[in-house]
């Protein structure tokens, strides 16, 4: 079974300019989450979709920030216009229930796209 | 409001040697406790959980880690080292019941084993 993938592996970006990252869950689950990860600090929360739908959004830091997944399969994290506080590791994850409907739902996580803005 | 600590930025661990790796944790109600770990250029793996039982979780890789309770700690602990161990931990806890269900993650620790 592949697991979560994302893609890019890395990419640098000048202030200003726009960035799109793309995850795709493992088949079959229809949670799907991002995650952030700025040099040294906590993992933390962003979104999260049920199937083509949001779910939860009160992670996203502000409107420069716009995800997607259309048919709900891969989505997709736009981040426009980017700035240096954005820089970091965006992890996605998805799990095939809600995590929390069945205490320690396990999310499987993708191996991260490393943004730098510079 | 649910929290979590990893006081060490880097535990570093000679190869053979007992390893720990600490984590604390805030809940308002009971917890659920995680460890993940991230090696170089990969996705974070799930290690083992603590939902309710035995406070000594067993886990993959030969990990395990103890709940208890009255320190609100759940550190993470392996008899013996291994340099392939060297990797980024995780602790995460997600509080219950009704509390939110998205875990809450630390800093994340190093953990630097030597030959």
């Amino acid at each position: 079974e592949a697991g979560v993938t994302q893609f890019p592996s890395h990419s640098v970006i000048e202030k200003g300019q726009t960035v799109t990252l793309r995850c795709d869950p493992i088949s079959g689950h229809d949670n799907l989450y991002w995650y952030r990860r700025v040099m040294g600090k906590e993992i933390k929360f962003l979104l999260h979709f049920v199937k083509e739908s949001k779910q939860d959004e009160s992670g996203m830091p502000n409107n420069r920030f716009l995800a997607e997944r259309t048919g709900g399969t891969y989505s997709t994290l736009k981040v426009q216009p980017a700035e240096l506080e954005d820089s970091g590791v965006y992890f996605c994850a998805s799990s095939q229930d809600l995590i929390g409907l069945r205490p320690g739902d396990t999310q499987y996580f993708g191996p991260g796209t490393r943004l730098t803005v510079l | 409001a649910q929290s979590v600590a990893q006081p060490e930025d880097q535990v570093n661990v000679a190869e053979g040697n007992p390893l720990t790796v600490k984590c604390t944790y805030s809940v308002s109600g009971n917890p659920y406790l995680f460890w993940y770990v991230q090696y170089p250029n990969r996705g974070l793996q799930f290690l083992l959980k603590y939902i309710t039982g035995d406070n000594l979780v067993k886990g993959s890789y030969g990990f395990e880690a103890e709940f208890n309770k009255s320190q609100t700690s759940f550190h993470l602990k392996k008899p013996s080292a291994l340099v392939s161990d060297s990797a980024l931990y995780f602790c995460a806890v997600r509080d219950s019941p009704g509390g939110s269900y998205i875990p809450t993650f630390g800093r994340g620790t190093s953990l630097i084993v030597h030959p």
